[in-house]
């Protein structure tokens, strides 16, 4: 059966440090592979997603980047964090294709200082 | 109009009724229709995944979708204290399109 880890479950970063976040998927090939970031009332927004290994489509201008270093590893970056870059990113995995259910990690809660 | 709504709630209900939870959506492309629970602090889980317009049933829980209406439900028979959390519906056109459309969930209560 597929798995996703995604590490760390929290973090605390003071403002104007780097970040990044990692995301692994085991048990399937060639994933579409997304990051999203929840907020409070405002639901999921699609930061990135990934159809291939160095394919990466950016949804939103922002203070962030993503990465698909390997077929099954998907990483969200920043060199310079905002405060307005706190909230819960989770990343996420679904077969290629249109309209497949995506299935999310437990994600990382991100608190800026 | 936003393409997806969905009643944030919260709903409160005492254990063992039933519920109903909603979403409208006005984008007729719209093909695939999902179910997702999410834990506090935690990351959604699928619940119910559905194609075009009917009933899907696992368990408890049962998925309608009506496309003439542009309008999807999830049923919760018997509902349980661990069926507390937040349901968010989704859906996705398909093709060559891999993104999915969210709502914005519905907190959901039950009472033991």
């Amino acid at each position: 059966s597929q798995t996703i880890h995604q590490w760390p479950a929290t973090l605390v970063q003071p403002v104007g440090s780097p970040l990044s976040l990692e995301c692994t998927v085991e048990g399937t090939s060639n994933p579409n592979l997304y990051w999203y970031r929840q907020a409070a009332g405002r639901g999921l927004q699609l930061l990135f997603y990934s159809v291939g290994i160095g394919q990466i489509s950016s949804e939103v201008p922002q203070n962030l980047s993503a990465s698909r270093p390997q077929d099954r590893q998907f990483i969200l970056s920043s060199k310079k964090l905002l405060l307005s870059d706190s909230g819960f990113y989770l990343c996420a995995w679904s077969l290629l294709g249109g309209g497949q259910p995506q299935h999310f990690g437990d994600g990382t809660r991100l608190s800026i200082l | 109009q936003k393409e997806v709504e969905q009643d944030p709630g919260p709903l409160s209900v005492p254990e063992g009724a039933i519920v109903s939870l909603n979403c409208t959506y006005s984008n007729s492309a719209f093909q695939y229709f999902m179910w997702y629970r999410q834990y506090s602090r935690k990351g959604p889980e699928l619940l119910m995944y559905t194609y075009s317009s009917g009933n899907k049933e696992d368990g408890r829980f049962t998925a309608q979708v009506d496309k003439s209406s542009k309008y999807i439900s999830l049923f919760i028979r018997d509902s349980q204290p661990s069926d507390s959390a937040t349901y968010l519906c989704a859906m996705g056109s398909g093709g060559s399109n891999y993104k999915l459309t969210f709502g914005k969930g519905t907190l959901l209560t039950v009472n033991p």
